[in-house]
């Protein structure tokens, strides 16, 4: 599996756009990248989940490049309540999730 | 209400001890799965699961059992084995059903685990 490198930590203000990018240099042809959102002392919850392109829902975007060695999720005007650990992971249909340390954002009024 | 549901939230254990955890799903998923995670790092896979009477070791089996008796349940035992029980354990279950590439897992609310 795909390991992922993400930014520990990143600082925003409620209003604003928030990017997080993530590496996945090694991704194979049949893996794909999937985003989760984590609150302390609860499970993660998932976002976001693509191959190629740009994918958007409800919450959140998810752009990723032609040669998808990276991806970048994209939260629109973030509020408080954004504030939690964002994970980005890479796999494929085996189902198997590797979770790395992920980043942590803060948001601030 | 379909979900995932993990009991206790906090569990209390004297070193030495077995102790089981519980996660039941009503979400019909083929495939449960064992995370746990240590305070300020990402989740590692104990055990999972994609059919009844069957699972596989994940990255950290060792000092774990588990059991795949019903469909709906995937209960975790964690024995005295286990060198460093004290963590925060995650159940989640996904299905294998559908086309595409991966199968979102939908996770329960966890239960801490401290064993002194």
């Amino acid at each position: 599996l795909a390991k992922t490198t993400q930014p520990i930590s990143m600082d925003s203000y409620e209003g604003q756009e928030v990017n997080i990018t993530c590496s996945h240099n090694n991704i194979a042809t049949n893996d794909y990248i999937t985003w989760y959102q984590q609150f302390p002392s609860q499970g993660p919850r998932f976002i976001i989940q693509g191959y190629k392109t740009k994918v958007t829902n409800e919450v959140a975007s998810l752009f990723i490049p032609a040669d998808r060695k990276s991806s970048t999720l994209s939260l629109p005007r973030v509020s408080l309540s954004d504030t939690a650990v964002y994970y980005c992971l890479v796999s494929n249909q085996g189902g198997k999730l590797i979770f790395g340390q992920g980043t942590e954002l803060s948001v601030k009024p | 209400d379909g979900g995932i549901t993990q009991s206790p939230k906090y569990l209390f254990r004297k070193e030495g001890q077995n102790v089981t955890l519980s996660c039941e799903q009503n979400l019909n998923h083929d495939a449960m799965y064992w995370y746990r995670q240590d305070p300020g790092q990402g989740l590692r896979l104990i055990y999972y699961s994609q059919i009844v009477n069957d699972f596989q070791k994940g990255d950290i089996a060792e000092g774990y059992s588990v059991s795949r008796e019903k469909k709906e349940s995937f209960p975790l035992t964690v024995t005295s084995a286990q060198k460093n029980p004290t963590a925060f354990y995650l159940c989640a279950s996904s299905t294998l059903q559908g086309t595409g590439f991966g199968y979102e897992q939908y996770f329960g609310p966890g239960t801490r685990l401290t064993v002194t």
